[in-house]
């Protein structure tokens, strides 16, 4: 059971706009900032969105994030193939005094 | 080129010992907080723990499975993470990254690894 929760799996055809949910707690979302994620099949994670809303240099502005409270959201539009991925949200836990992950979420493009 | 290279994982028996090790490049590691995070397979990504930078302490701090079992530290003089890895479980089994905020990104890991695989099985 993860500390973070994420929707299973998520779809959409190409061009189309998905989001993909990430709820949490006090501790954590609430209180810290949320990153995401993106593992395409058999690699290594690489970082998505830092800092809630923030992409690193090299990311396409297709992605975007956002927070709210103790939920945050991860937002893909435009829609391609090569996005089809595993995405995981993580934050800073005050509580537990480490980085917590929600159980990933399996994006399919139709 | 910042770089991550894990080595280390193989197959050990419940209860016995492992030591991973992580050699980084590109950056400077000794003020890098490192992290270890493990995936099961078929499972999501599980945070290990971490080892602050030279210049805050060198301090550690474990997830709640792995601490008293597992150890992590660091050797500066040859840009190397460790994982020692005792009592080893059968749910221990992972691929293990060590993994690094390298740049301005607020602590998000943004340098991965490519991760070396741990079995435990008898």
């Amino acid at each position: 059971q993860s500390v973070l929760t994420q929707p299973p799996s998520a779809s959409g055809t190409p061009g189309q706009r998905v989001t993909i949910s990430c709820s949490g707690s006090s501790s954590n979302i609430g209180s810290n900032t949320v990153n995401w994620y993106q593992q395409l099949p058999g690699t290594a994670p690489k970082l998505l969105i830092y800092s809630n809303n923030q992409r690193p240099s090299g990311v396409p502005d297709r992605f975007s994030g956002s927070k709210s409270g103790t939920s945050a959201s991860l937002a893909i539009s435009g829609l391609q193939s090569e996005d089809e991925a595993d995405y995981y949200c993580g934050a800073w836990d005050d509580s537990l005094n480490g980085v917590v992950f929600g159980g990933g979420t399996k994006l399919t493009v139709l | 080129e910042v770089q991550l290279v894990e080595s280390g994982g193989g197959l050990v028996k419940p209860g016995g010992s492992l030591r991973l090790s992580c050699a980084a490049s590109g950056f400077t590691f000794t003020n890098a907080w490192m992290s270890w995070v493990r995936q099961a397979p078929g499972k999501g990504l599980e945070w290990v723990g971490r080892i602050k930078g030279k210049t805050d302490g060198g301090t550690t701090d474990y997830a709640a499975p792995v601490k008293g079992r597992f150890t992590i530290s660091r050797d500066d003089s040859k840009n190397t993470l460790y994982l020692q890895m005792n009592s080893l479980k059968t749910d221990d089994t992972a691929v293990y990254y060590c993994t690094t905020a390298a740049t301005m990104t607020g602590g998000a890991f943004d340098i991965w690894g490519h991760g070396t695989m741990v079995t435990v099985s008898s």
